[in-house]
């Protein structure tokens, strides 16, 4: 079975500080999908990044930089110089490949970034 | 990307009725998702809706008790029924943007249902 977990609930940081929010999945597929996601408190869900079972390099994209590595089966999320517009809960997923998996994310419970001025 | 907009935003509603949520999307898709996501929760996925043919839900979820309908490619609706406290959620309509479940889903901004 699939399984994601997203073991901090909340996290508060002041401006500035950099912050990882760790993401922990389970599968025994070996070709599969991560994904972050960001839902501020408008609600939408806003896609962040998606990263194949395949390509283990890190990304960077602009503050945000994102950790995969297989061998721990983690895929972790930092911000760098937080903001408190990236105030939202932020979920991490998992979708198995292929198109019998199609739109079946596995999402985390996510967790919830409070970033004070 | 694609733009998506779900109707209503929030409701109250009591207990035993029923609601819809419609779902429009601004350009033609095969599939579109619904998710239902409870207080403090994550997302769970409900059904698929495909255009021309019945939904397909997931397991614990029922069409008795969440009917679909997709009568085109850029519009769904999912209808919540016999209402009771535990359906409070936030209902979402999602598009894949590309093909093959790689899963880059577009979400729209959700439906919030209070059941009193």
């Amino acid at each position: 079975a699939q399984k994601v977990t997203q073991a901090q609930t909340e996290i508060s940081v002041v401006e500035k500080e950099d912050v990882t929010l760790d993401c922990v999945y389970e599968t025994r597929d070996t070709t599969y999908y991560l994904f972050w996601y960001k839902q501020p408190p408008s609600g939408e869900l806003v896609f962040l990044i998606r990263r194949n079972s395949f390509d283990e390099q890190n990304e960077i994209s602009g503050r945000y930089s994102w950790n995969f590595q297989k061998s721990t089966s983690s895929f972790n999320f930092t911000i760098t110089a937080s903001q408190v517009v990236d105030s939202a809960v932020y979920f991490c997923a998992l979708i198995r490949h292929g198109s019998s998996n199609t739109g079946k994310l596995i999402f985390g419970q996510g967790t919830t970034l409070q970033v004070k001025p | 990307s694609a733009v998506i907009s779900q109707k209503p935003s929030r409701d109250i509603c009591q207990r035993g009725t029923s609601l819809t949520i419609q779902c429009q999307v601004d350009s033609q898709v095969t599939m579109m998702f619904w998710y239902r996501q409870q207080p403090g929760q994550s997302l769970t996925l409900i059904a698929t809706a495909n255009q021309g043919s019945e939904a397909t839900y997931e397991s614990g979820f029922v069409i008795d008790k969440f009917p679909i309908s997709r009568p085109n490619l850029t519009f769904s609706t999912l209808t919540v029924s016999n209402m009771s406290p535990e359906d409070s959620s936030i209902y979402l309509c999602s598009v894949e943007r590309g093909t093959g479940g790689t899963g880059e889903l577009f979400f729209g901004e959700g439906s919030r249902l209070t059941v009193l």
